[in-house]
C-alpha cells in the first residue's frame, strides 16, 4: 500500500524567513497530494492541495511543488509569521476521498 | 452547519472495557472515516466508508469496528480496550467526487482516549 515519509519532524525558523517540508511516496498511481495544519488540541484542517497534473501551486504565502518522477512533494511558506506556528501533515491519495494516507507530520515553530 | 461532530472529548477506559466513540456530520458528505494521532505517527486510517451501508478497513483496523447505518453518522467500536488504543480519534468526512475543487476532508475536533 501506499506509504508516506515525511521530513523534518522538527523545524524552526525566524519569523520572516521561509520554511521548506519535503514528503516523498510510494505508490505511483497517486494523483492527490493535500497540506494540513493542525493547531493544538484541534483537527487538521487543509491549507492546499495539488492535482499530479499540476507541478505547482500557490496560494498567497504558501505554495506547493510536486515532483511526479522523483515521488516528492514539498510545501513551502514564505514570511513566516508566529500564526504559522503548528503542526503540518502531507498526505498522498489515488482519487479517492475515502483512502487518503498521511504523513508523521513537522512541528513548526517560528522564533520572534 | 455544525460541522463534524465527535463525542466524548475525553474518556478513560480499563483494558478490557467497550465503547463507542460517537461522530456525525451535516454536510451530506458520502465518505467518512476514523484515523488515530500517536506522536511521531501522524494520522493513522482505522476505517473508512464510502457511503451507507459500505465500510472497509484503513491501515490499523484491529480491535476497532464500525458501520454506516446512515449518511449522517459514523461511530467507532472498541470491543475491548487496551492500552495500546490509547491515542487522539479524530473522525473526519469529505465529498465523494470531486467536489469543487478537491477532496478536503473536513475533522472533527477529535477525542482523547486513555486506557489503563
Amino acid at each position: 500500500g501506499e506509504n508516506v515519509e515525511q521530513h523534518p519532524s522538527t523545524l524552526s525558523v525566524q519569523e520572516g524567513d521561509s520554511a521548506v517540508i519535503k514528503c516523498t511516496y510510494s505508490d505511483s498511481a497517486s494523483n492527490y497530494f493535500p497540506w494540513y495544519k493542525q493547531e493544538l488540541g484541534k483537527g487538521p484542517q487543509l491549507i492546499i492541495d495539488i492535482r499530479s497534473n499540476v507541478g505547482e501551486k500557490k496560494d498567497q504565502r504558501i505554495a506547493v511543488t510536486l515532483n511526479k518522477t522523483a515521488k516528492h512533494f514539498s510545501l513551502h511558506i514564505t514570511e513566516t509569521q508566529p500564526e504559522d506556528s503548528a503542526v503540518y501533515f502531507c498526505a498522498a491519495s489515488k482519487s479517492s476521498a475515502s483512502k487518503i494516507i498521511f504523513g508523521s507530520g513537522t512541528r513548526l515553530s517560528i522564533r520572534p | 452547519n455544525a460541522g463534524v461532530t465527535q463525542t466524548p472529548k475525553f474518556q478513560v477506559l480499563k483494558t478490557g472495557q467497550s465503547m463507542t466513540l460517537q461522530c456525525a456530520q451535516d454536510m451530506n458528505h458520502e465518505y467518512m472515516s476514523w484515523y488515530r494521532q500517536d506522536p511521531g505517527m501522524g494520522l493513522r486510517l482505522i476505517h473508512y466508508s464510502v457511503g451507507a451501508g459500505i465500510t472497509d478497513q484503513g491501515e490499523v483496523p484491529n480491535g476497532y469496528n464500525v458501520s454506516r447505518s446512515t449518511t449522517e453518522d459514523f461511530p467507532l467500536r472498541l470491543l475491548s480496550a487496551a492500552p495500546s488504543q490509547t491515542s487522539v480519534y479524530f473522525c473526519a468526512s469529505s465529498y465523494g467526487s470531486w467536489g469543487g475543487s478537491s477532496y478536503e476532508q473536513y475533522f472533527g475536533p477529535g477525542t482523547r482516549l486513555t486506557v489503563t
